[in-house]
């Protein structure tokens, strides 16, 4: 059973500050993994994938992973009110033809002004 | 550069009727998803293909639903005899064959079974 696992929330930040965003999986053999931002009643928007251990900065965003403890952060510096959404974390599969993503449930950010 | 278009964005039906829902994915994609989206909820996979080739169905996935892209291009995704359970998002992706599989999501098909 594939499974990744978000706090729901909610997460409120004051204006400028980090959003600190987090994400666990049980699919030790998932490759590559995606943070989505959703605005309410709109489709997921791809902020940004990582698929190595470590960081990888875009921006204001930074994506974190650790494979060894199977966890998957982002961090939102400077946080803005217009970043406030809900944020999905993705894993892909790890065998051959499972391209699919499994999404967490979500995590509500606000920022607050 | 177009995105992800679906088509309708919201379909009201009755309990018992049969609903279509198209995806045009980004042009140079040959692969496509679909997902169902609850309120609360992360999305749920489906199924996806590679260009006209259906390669993966969700094991959840009643015999009620079915997908086609009969030529690698568009897909629909036919609900039949719709339940109040299948009122969801209903979301298309696509991605371009390679390391990362990146997918877009186009805007969603938003569904209400009365």
């Amino acid at each position: 059973q594939k499974e990744v696992e978000q706090n729901s929330g909610p997460l409120s930040v004051p204006e400028g500050a980090i959003a600190s965003l987090n994400c666990t999986y049980s699919d030790r053999g998932s490759q590559s993994f995606f943070w989505y931002r959703q605005y309410s009643g709109k489709s997921p928007e791809l902020i940004m994938f990582i698929y190595s251990n470590g960081d990888k900065e875009d921006g204001r965003f930074t994506a974190q992973l650790n494979k060894a403890s199977q966890y998957v952060s982002l961090l939102i510096r400077d946080s803005q009110p217009s970043d406030s959404a809900t944020y999905l974390c993705a894993v892909m599969g790890s065998s051959g033809s499972a391209r699919q993503l499994t999404f967490g449930s979500g995590t509500q950010l606000t920022v607050l002004p | 550069d177009t995105g992800v278009s679906q088509d309708p964005r919201h379909k009201i039906t009755k309990r018992g009727q049969n609903v279509t829902f198209r995806c045009d994915p980004i042009s140079e994609h040959n692969r496509l998803y679909w997902y169902r989206q609850t309120l609360g909820q992360g999305p749920e996979f489906l199924t996806y293909f590679q260009n006209e080739a259906q390669l993966e169905k969700s094991r959840l996935l009643s015999d009620r639903f079915s997908a086609e892209r009969p030529k690698g291009s568009f897909s629909t995704l036919e609900i039949q005899r719709t339940e109040q359970g299948d009122s969801a998002m209903y979301l298309c992706a696509s991605s371009l064959m390679g390391s990362t599989d990146t997918q877009y999501f186009g805007p969603g098909t938003r569904l209400t079974v009365l």
